[in-house]
């Protein structure tokens, strides 16, 4: 069975300061899929990023960047130079290619970005 | 807007009442997931859709829930004699490439 844990709960950081989320996995699958989807306040869940199993490439996007390693089970995110905007929730997630895109959440970080 | 679209937004329900979702996905997403999402948790996997066949259910959604998708576009998740355990929200996505999913806004029920 597919598993993920997120295990910070909670995160508080001072605006520009770097915060990294940790998310860590479990699966029999070779071949999956680690998402990232942040969750304002507003309440809409909004994709981030995809990562597949056999490409561990990490990945920057402006702000965010991505590491995955296989070898721990693990495919963390971090903030650089946080904002406010940032502050949300942040929720990791696996589906593997054997169950079609089924999805299997963490149960989230919440980050705040104190001004 | 060409995102996803779900109605109604709220629904507040009595005990005992049936209730139905609709679900809007992205005109090209040939897939639809429903999740439930409780305060403090991830969203939980409820059913998909390929097209117009539901392929996959979860052991979560009880005989009183039901879902479709006629035609393969929209989709309806329709809780039957609804329990105060019911209360949620209730996310739709659109499956995209490689199963990125897409989420709607939600619809938020409450059952008094």
């Amino acid at each position: 069975a597919q598993k993920v844990t997120q295990a910070q709960t909670e995160i508080s950081v001072v605006e520009k300061e770097d915060v990294t989320l940790d998310c860590v996995y479990e699966t029999r699958d070779t071949t999956y899929y680690l998402f990232w989807y942040k969750q304002p306040p507003s309440g809409e869940l909004v994709f981030l990023i995809r990562r597949n199993s056999f490409d561990e490439q990490n990945e920057i996007s402006g702000r965010y960047s991505w590491n995955f390693q296989k070898s721990t089970s693990s495919f963390n995110f971090t903030i650089t130079a946080s904002q406010v905007v940032d502050s949300a929730v942040y929720f990791c997630a696996l589906s593997e290619y054997t169950n079609a895109g089924k999805s299997t959440f963490g149960d989230g970080t919440t980050l705040t970005v104190k001004p | 807007d060409t995102g996803v679209s779900q109605d109604p937004r709220h629904k507040i329900t009595k005990r005992g009442q049936n209730v139905t979702f609709r679900c809007d996905p992205i005109s090209e997403h040939n897939r639809l997931y429903w999740y439930r999402q409780t305060l403090g948790q991830g969203p939980e996997f409820l059913t998909y859709f390929q097209n117009e066949a539901q392929l996959e259910k979860s052991r979560l959604l009880s005989d009183r829930f039901s879902a479709e998708r006629p035609k393969g576009s929209f989709s309806t998740l329709e809780i039957q004699r609804t329990e105060q355990g019911d209360s949620a929200m209730y996310l739709c996505a659109s499956g995209g490439k490689v199963y990125e999913q897409y989420f709607g806004p939600g619809t938020r029920l409450t059952v008094t």
